[in-house]
């Protein structure tokens, strides 16, 4: 399969607990992007990676929220001491290097959920 | 945050009948898309759309940028119990801009 993968696909946390996802991009694609999908509503922007420059952050990744993408190819999105708010689907897309057709494509998700 | 005004929320049809749904803003937009969601899976990109006016078409679905780049269509021919599932519409100012969803419309499809 050379879709974007995303790992762990549900994640169970008690509120405090710190958590991560990983996410790995098609190969080849240099832009790759964290949206945020609570119940009932279309995905928010997070934050966007090319390579491994994070180049915009939304006003919803707060403090507790850090991404990284150091090597330029898979990406994690850690929260730390999680709240109950936090509970959504995190999704991951990638859009390929330029000459290509930047759209961008998704992962299946990490479903987090605050107890 | 901002989400483009997607309508219907949601719709129950009969298999093989052909559905539309639209996607409003008050800002405009270079590139317009839509996808369809499963429930526990990821958005897949159905078609993307370019230029002001466009229409496009894939297989059964057909969708157009319209012409004030504000809004967008999707329409549905002849519906089929696969079709079930949340569309969402999609738009970015830029290349490599952050994406701006619609807040989905729902479809639920009956033999």
């Amino acid at each position: 399969d050379t879709g974007v993968s995303q790992d762990p696909r549900h994640k169970i946390t008690k509120r405090g607990q710190n958590v991560t996802f990983r996410c790995d991009p098609i190969s080849e694609h240099n832009r790759l992007y964290w949206y945020r999908q609570t119940l009932g509503q279309g995905p928010e922007f997070l934050t966007y990676f090319q390579n491994e420059a994070q180049l915009e952050k939304s006003r919803l990744l707060s403090d507790r929220f850090s991404a990284e993408r150091p090597k330029g190819s898979f990406s994690t999105l850690e929260i730390q001491r999680t709240e109950q708010g936090d509970s959504a689907m995190y999704l991951c897309a990638s859009t390929p290097a330029a000459g290509g057709s930047y759209e961008q494509y998704f992962g299946p998700g990490t479903r987090l959920t605050v107890t | 945050g901002q989400q483009l005004n997607q309508s219907p929320q949601s719709m129950f049809i009969q298999e093989g009948e052909d559905v539309s749904m639209n996607c409003t803003s008050s800002s405009i937009f270079n590139t317009w898309l839509w996808y369809k969601q499963d429930p526990g899976e990821g958005p897949v990109l159905l078609i993307a759309l370019y230029k002001a006016g466009e229409l496009t078409s894939n297989g059964r679905l057909t969708a157009q940028f319209g012409i004030t780049r504000k809004d967008s269509f999707l329409n549905i021919s002849a519906s089929i119990p696969s079709d079930v599932g949340i569309y969402f519409c999609a738009a970015k100012t830029g290349t490599a801009s952050k994406l701006t969803f619609g807040t989905g419309t729902r479809l639920q499809v009956t033999l």
